[in-house]
């Protein structure tokens, strides 16, 4: 089926670094997210983002976060500066049309 | 907004039984339901998409069941097999939003 990679698997910093998280999302698709996963916790919706801009987020989506995609390259999100709470694993997933999501199989990112 | 509980939160069967996993959901207005699974270290794999105008649906060693009714949606392995030891996770998207609520997930450990 079609596949979403994410890049790095794994990313460690130290509290109050930026990080940018990468996404290469399905080739024709449209709407991208992304979703954020504490150990044993449940997925919970981050942004999405739509021809540019973002479409709706959650209030997880702090002032630190930022998400773009540059000239339809790597849909990217963007902690800067990151803290403690912001170690998880995070999912990016893209849809061609606002419907069935496909997934990345995330990016565990440690702050330390 | 809309909550989405699932359970159990483990599960352990002997290879060959039955296994069901269920989630129930808050908004009325949702429409859309997925089943997802996810092996260790790899992307959410979409088992199946269900629409709510239809309570059974049936996939390769599987059921999906809806009741909106009762706003309940289950999983129902029929013959579990050790590749089916996973975490599967549903997810429920409310009219008028582009994203998905995710119960919390379950891990299935089918033992040989």
């Amino acid at each position: 089926g079609p596949k979403v990679l994410q890049i790095p698997s794994h990313q460690i910093i130290d509290m109050g670094q930026m990080v940018t998280l990468n996404c290469d999302p399905v080739s024709n698709h449209l709407y991208f997210y992304w979703y954020k996963q504490i150990l044993g916790q449940q997925m919970e919706f981050l942004v999405n983002f739509y021809n540019g801009k973002v479409m709706e987020k959650s209030k997880l989506f702090k002032d630190q976060f930022s998400v773009e995609r540059p000239d339809g390259s790597y849909f990217t999100l963007k902690i800067q500066p990151t803290a403690l709470e912001d170690s998880a694993v995070y999912f990016c997933a893209s849809s061609l049309a606002a419907e069935t999501l496909y997934f990345g199989s995330g990016t565990r990112l440690t702050v330390l | 907004g809309e909550q989405v509980e699932q359970r159990p939160p483990h599960l352990s069967v002997r290879e060959g039984d039955s296994a069901v996993i269920t989630c129930t959901y808050t908004d009325p207005n949702s429409y859309y339901f997925f089943w997802y699974k996810q092996e260790p270290g790899a992307s959410l794999q979409l088992l199946m998409k269900v629409f709510s105008s239809t309570e059974i649906n049936e996939g390769q060693g599987f059921t999906v069941l809806l009741n909106k009714k009762d706003k309940r949606l289950s999983l129902n392995l029929t013959a579990a097999h050790p590749g089916d030891s996973a975490a599967y996770f549903c997810a429920v998207r409310t009219g008028g939003n582009n994203k998905l609520t995710f119960g919390q997930g379950t891990v299935l450990s089918v033992i040989p």
